[in-house]
């Protein structure tokens, strides 16, 4: 079984705090994905990563920034938390796939709260 | 104009009642569709994959009309356990940056 754990279930930060999300996959994955989740909005990808140090944007990057460092590890960071930053937060891996798109494994997810 | 809709819902059904729900999706050059459930409080999951041919699994089938850009899913003699959001996925095989989420449809199922 694939498994992707995420660092915290529930943060509280006030404005202005630098935060930290991390994300761990136990299957080495390629791919690693933040995704954030706001009800009306479903999920939005922030940034993904397709190989160790490699990063593209999502589509709503701004205010984060990533980092990859090995390869089962993803880092998602606000460098300046603001009260918008509020939501639930997911991590996913998956491998590239063969012809037939990229099955994603999400961890439990992060609930931010941002003060 | 979302590039992935869906019917928000909720949609309450008797237990036993078949339920289908559909998710339209704009880019003509999506390749790939696929079917989450996610339950309340929780992460999303793989339900199935969404196949040019349509593919049942169980209770669950899931179509895919390329002409219309609609893929469909079907849920037969529906269960308390079925009460979930389900998300449609398309993404284009060749741009993993481009796996777009549907903001879901609410399933509750009624005793």
């Amino acid at each position: 079984d694939v498994k992707v754990t995420q660092s915290s279930r529930y943060l509280v930060k006030r404005t202005g705090e630098k935060v930290f999300l991390e994300c761990v996959q136990d299957m080495d994955h390629e791919n690693m994905f933040w995704y954030r989740q706001d009800p009306g909005l479903g999920l939005r990808l922030i940034y993904f990563s397709y190989d160790v140090k490699m990063k593209e944007k999502g589509d709503i990057p701004e205010g984060y920034s990533v980092s990859r460092e090995k390869k089962e590890r993803f880092s998602l960071i606000l460098e300046s938390a603001s009260t918008n930053q509020t939501s639930m937060y997911l991590c996913a891996s998956s491998r590239p796939g063969q012809g037939i798109g990229e099955t994603q494994y999400f961890g439990p997810g992060t609930r931010l709260l941002v003060l | 104009r979302k590039e992935v809709e869906q019917d928000p819902g909720p949609f309450n059904v008797p237990e036993g009642a078949t339920v289908a729900f559909n998710c339209t999706y704009s880019n003509s050059a999506s390749q790939s569709f696929f079917w989450y459930r996610q339950d309340c409080r929780k992460e999303p999951k793989l339900l199935m994959s969404v196949y040019s041919s349509g593919n049942e699994d169980g209770r669950f089938t899931a179509q895919l009309n390329r002409a219309s850009q609609y893929i469909s899913l079907l849920i037969r003699d529906s269960k308390l356990s079925d009460s979930a959001t389900y998300l449609c996925v398309v993404n284009r095989v060749s741009s993993a940056s481009k796996i777009i989420f549907g903001s879901g449809t609410r399933l509750s199922i009624r005793p």
